[in-house]
């Protein structure tokens, strides 16, 4: 059962252009929900996070958008650069779990053309 | 700081053979974590330690999967009898705090392909 489904796959986007991926979570209990950003053999590292209290949040050029009754929420990139080329996953823990194990997205391949 | 380390980087094993992947966590996380991540695919839930106690190992595909933390630092991951199936990247993450959402600092990975 997949817990946490994020779209488009693959993205291309020119230089400046805005970079949108979306997700959507079933579990109403998931009330942590960071994105990651993965370049080829490297591990994720966190790019921003939110919690369902706010429905934005942003952080330079990147912005979450958060819609708690649909249970989506959303990355934008605003201006995006070709440093930006990466994998991105979105992910949703909670934080009631004695863990804070993470649920992740299946990831979108981000291209941002010169 | 130093980060997260993983060894090794690469590992081929034989199908049938076992295998030990190591994570070195940053220094004083309490909490330690293995993903495990499929070509193309978002990482996979496998086990959650804090300090040396093994919390949750729910994500544990069988029972040839075991994972360490004997002295609440160092942890190994170990595969006995290895299969095809087990050809993933392995991931370890620390976090500061343990039984709450913290930021989950993450390893480069072991790529480990089975033949």
């Amino acid at each position: 059962q997949q817990q946490v489904k994020q779209s488009p796959q693959s993205l291309i986007v020119q230089k400046g252009g805005i970079s949108i991926i979306n997700c959507a979570y079933e579990n109403t209990a998931f009330d942590y929900f960071p994105w990651y950003q993965q370049f080829p053999g490297k591990g994720p590292a966190l790019l921003i996070a939110i919690r369902p209290d706010v429905s934005e949040k942003k952080e330079g050029r990147f912005t979450i958008s958060f819609n708690k009754s649909a249970k989506q929420f959303s990355l934008h990139i605003m201006d995006s650069q070709p440093g930006d080329s990466a994998t991105y996953f979105c992910a949703a823990s909670k934080g009631s779990s004695n863990t804070g194990k993470l649920i992740f997205g299946q990831g979108t391949t981000l291209q941002v053309k010169p | 700081g130093a980060g997260v380390s993983q060894s090794p980087r690469y590992k081929v094993a034989k199908r049938g053979q076992d295998v030990a992947l190591r994570c070195d966590p940053i220094s004083g996380h309490v909490s330690l974590f293995w993903y495990q991540q499929a070509l193309g695919q978002g990482p996979e839930f496998l086990t959650y330690f804090q300090n040396e106690a093994q919390l949750d190992k729910s994500g544990l595909p069988s029972d040839r999967f075991f994972a360490e933390r004997p002295e609440g630092s160092v942890s190994t991951l170990k595969i006995q009898r290895t299969q095809q199936e087990d050809s993933a990247v392995y991931l370890c993450a620390s976090s500061f705090g343990g039984g709450r959402i913290d930021t989950q600092y993450f390893g480069p990975g072991t790529r480990l392909t089975v033949l």
